[in-house]
């Protein structure tokens, strides 16, 4: 069974620039999650969908953030006008809402300059 | 919203020594999860563990809900075990991570 799949794994950046990062849930996943790791912290909820749905985004800053999963499978995050606090790496995890453990991809590490 | 404590923060052993690590929170959670994130990789799954006490190879987990807290033990460490394990309490699929304990284990 594949696990769940990100692209791109790094992506540099000027402040202002805008950068679009794909996840790719482990099939039968109902739940994905973004989720944004700055270096030495714990991984920080972004947004979490139950299929097509936002279920909770209320840690998503709005003014620059968005995420979709319009058939209920992949799923975008964009970021407009990066900031260099956004720096991190962000992850994307998916679960069965009937079991509810979470698997994590290999996460996308963003520099912004 | 939960908070959550991992101790220590970090760990330094020599192989074949045990540890044990711990995790605190402030909330009552129905779903309890460790991971591993080795340095610059992805976080892995360890165990699930809400409640009482669960063992996979190596690894012991103990999660008293009541007391809201949860502890990690391994038993005869390996160098390929250094990195950092990390804490995740949650309900309703919702996770709140610790910040992690960060272990080195020298040969």
């Amino acid at each position: 069974e594949a696990g769940v799949t990100q692209s791109p794994r790094y992506a540099v950046l000027q402040e202002g620039q805008a950068v679009s990062f794909w996840c790719d849930p482990i099939s039968g996943h109902d739940t994905l999650y973004w989720y944004q790791q700055p270096r030495d912290q714990g991984p920080q909820l972004l947004v979490y969908f139950r299929d097509e749905a936002v279920i909770d985004n209320s840690q998503l800053p709005s003014d620059r953030f968005s995420a979709v999963r319009p058939k209920g499978t992949n799923s975008t995050l964009k970021i407009q006008s990066a900031k260099q606090g956004d720096t991190a790496t962000y992850l994307c995890a998916s679960s069965s809402s009937d079991w509810g453990e979470q698997y994590f991809g290999p996460g996308t590490r963003l520099t912004v300059l | 919203g939960q908070q959550v404590q991992q101790s220590p923060a970090s760990l330094v052993l020599q192989e074949g020594e045990n540890a044990e690590l711990q995790c605190n929170f402030s909330s009552t959670a129905t779903q309890l999860q460790w991971f591993y994130q080795s340095p610059g990789g992805s976080l892995v799954s360890l165990l699930s563990n809400p409640s009482g006490t669960k063992h996979t190879g190596r690894l012991t987990s103990t999660t008293v809900t009541k007391e809201r807290r949860s502890s990690l033990h391994i038993s005869s460490s390996q160098t390929t075990d250094s990195g950092t394990y990390l804490c995740a309490p949650g309900s309703f699929n919702k996770l709140t991570f610790g910040a992690g304990t960060r272990l080195a284990v020298c040969p």
